[in-house]
């Protein structure tokens, strides 16, 4: 059972506009700590998408953004592609916990 | 570019201690924190431990009894020791550059190493 809780799968066709969603509480997101989203592609290293809660890196394209929300956050991806199929993790910090940074058990994003 | 690179043992028997080192190419190594973080098969992401580069170290209170994280500043890198492991530590390991603030996030990753624990 993950700290952070995101649904176990998402799908949309191509040029779509999918919302991933990221739900903590007041001791982690809701307390203000950031969130920061990870794009894994099949068989490779997590990679930064967004940190900060909604600041994309570098090379990242603008389709993706991050918002957040009391103890929520998402990852909005616009114009979808084949290519952004993979799998989505969020991250942040929680106080009240000894783990101190824990992530959301993942979604599985599929275009169709 | 900061590039992480990560070594050891992929195969290892119940109660053996898994070893890995990732080596920090291209960026500070003092001004950050570096993690391990594990993956196992088909599931999320767990975050094992961190250090600094004067050997500060967290752990994830689950596996601290087993675990040490460990330093070599002249040649930045960093280890990860993992004893007595059984089947439930086969896993997906990642090195990651973190910050010392809550706020930071893990950036850059290593390429990761399949550790499998089998009799």
């Amino acid at each position: 059972q993950s700290v952070l809780t995101q649904p176990p799968s998402v799908s949309g066709a191509p040029g779509q506009r999918v919302t991933l969603s990221c739900t903590g509480s007041s001791s982690n997101i809701g307390a203000g700590y950031d969130v920061h989203w990870y794009q894994q592609l099949p068989g490779t290293a997590p990679k930064l998408l967004i940190y900060g809660n909604s600041i994309r890196p570098s090379g990242v394209p603008d389709r993706f953004s991050g918002s957040k929300s009391g103890t929520s956050a998402s990852l909005a991806i616009t114009g979808l592609q084949a290519e952004d199929e993979a799998d989505y993790y969020c991250q942040s910090y929680d106080s009240g916990l000894s783990v101190n940074w824990v992530f959301g058990g993942g979604t599985k994003l599929t275009v169709l | 570019q900061v590039q992480l690179q990560q070594w050891g043992a992929g195969l290892l028997k119940p109660s053996e201690t898994l070893s890995l080192t990732c080596a920090v190419y291209g960026g500070s190594f003092s001004d950050y924190y570096w993690n391990w973080i594990r993956q196992p098969p088909g599931k999320g992401l767990e975050w094992i431990g961190e250090t600094s580069h004067i050997g500060n170290t967290n752990y994830n209170p689950s596996l601290k009894s087993r675990v040490t994280i460990s330093v070599d500043t002249s040649k930045d890198l960093f280890s990860l020791k993992l004893s007595s492991v059984t089947a439930a530590d086969t896993a997906v390991y990642y090195c990651a550059r973190g910050g010392e603030r809550a706020s930071d996030p893990f950036d850059p990753w290593g390429q990761g190493i399949l550790v499998t624990v089998s009799s």
